[in-house]
């Protein structure tokens, strides 16, 4: 079975630009979560989504926004990037609809913002 | 509003050592517990977690964690270090009955395993 899938792995962009990151879950799974994490911040929460509906949001600025698919893949987007947005980007999906917390999660995308 | 704190950012052990990382939350309620482990530019795994129930869980590669309510912590221990254990542990909590896969991690633990 195939595992978190997120596209890009790196890249790199420069401040006020907008970026777009993919995440295809687990088979099956139907819940997608996003995070950042960052050296300094930690791992924060971004969103969540179930059956194409986010059911939850993190502390985040609205220029972070996310969508999910009908077949639950799901993309992320940060537009006017600020150098503060260079992170490490996780996607996490789950399969079941209980909060038992079990997330798997793909290798991240790591984008940096010169 | 819960939080996270994993005592001591860096822990370094010999091989065969035991290995505890320290972990304590806040929260208003019996909250769900777990740990993750990070390898280098790898995602998070989970290692084990805990839900209700035995208080003494067991996880992955040998690990364990005890939920203690009184002193609102979930310490992860394993009886002997491998070279293989070293990366970046993460305890997390979420809320029962909240929402649903927002969890609030702790600052992390590096584990180092000298030999």
């Amino acid at each position: 079975k195939a595992g978190v899938t997120q596209t890009p792995r790196y890249l790199i962009k420069t401040r006020g630009q907008q970026v777009t990151l993919s995440c295809s879950p687990i088979s099956g799974h139907r819940s997608v979560s996003w995070y950042q994490q960052t050296p300094g911040q930690g791992l924060q929460f971004l969103f969540e989504y179930f059956s194409e509906t986010q059911r939850n949001k993190g502390n985040f600025p609205g220029r972070f926004s996310g969508r999910q698919f009908s077949n639950s893949r799901s993309e992320m987007n940060v537009s006017t990037l600020e150098l503060g947005d260079s992170a490490l980007y996780l996607c996490a999906s789950s399969f079941s609809r209980a909060n038992t917390g079990e997330l798997f999660f793909g290798e991240g995308s790591r984008l940096t913002v010169l | 509003a819960q939080s996270v704190t994993q005592l001591g950012s860096h822990v370094s052990v010999s091989e065969g050592a035991l290995v505890l990382l320290r972990c304590n939350y806040s929260s208003s309620v019996p909250p769900y517990l777990f740990w993750y482990v990070q390898y280098p530019n790898q995602g998070l795994q989970l290692l084990l977690k805990y839900t209700t129930g035995a208080t003494l869980v067991k996880g992955i590669n040998g690990f364990e964690a005890e939920f203690k309510k009184s002193e609102t912590s979930f310490h992860l221990t394993k009886p002997s270090a491998h070279m293989s254990d070293a990366a970046e542990y993460f305890c997390a909590v979420s809320e029962p009955g909240g929402s649903n896969y927002k969890l609030t991690f702790g600052k992390g633990t590096l584990l180092t395993v000298n030999p």
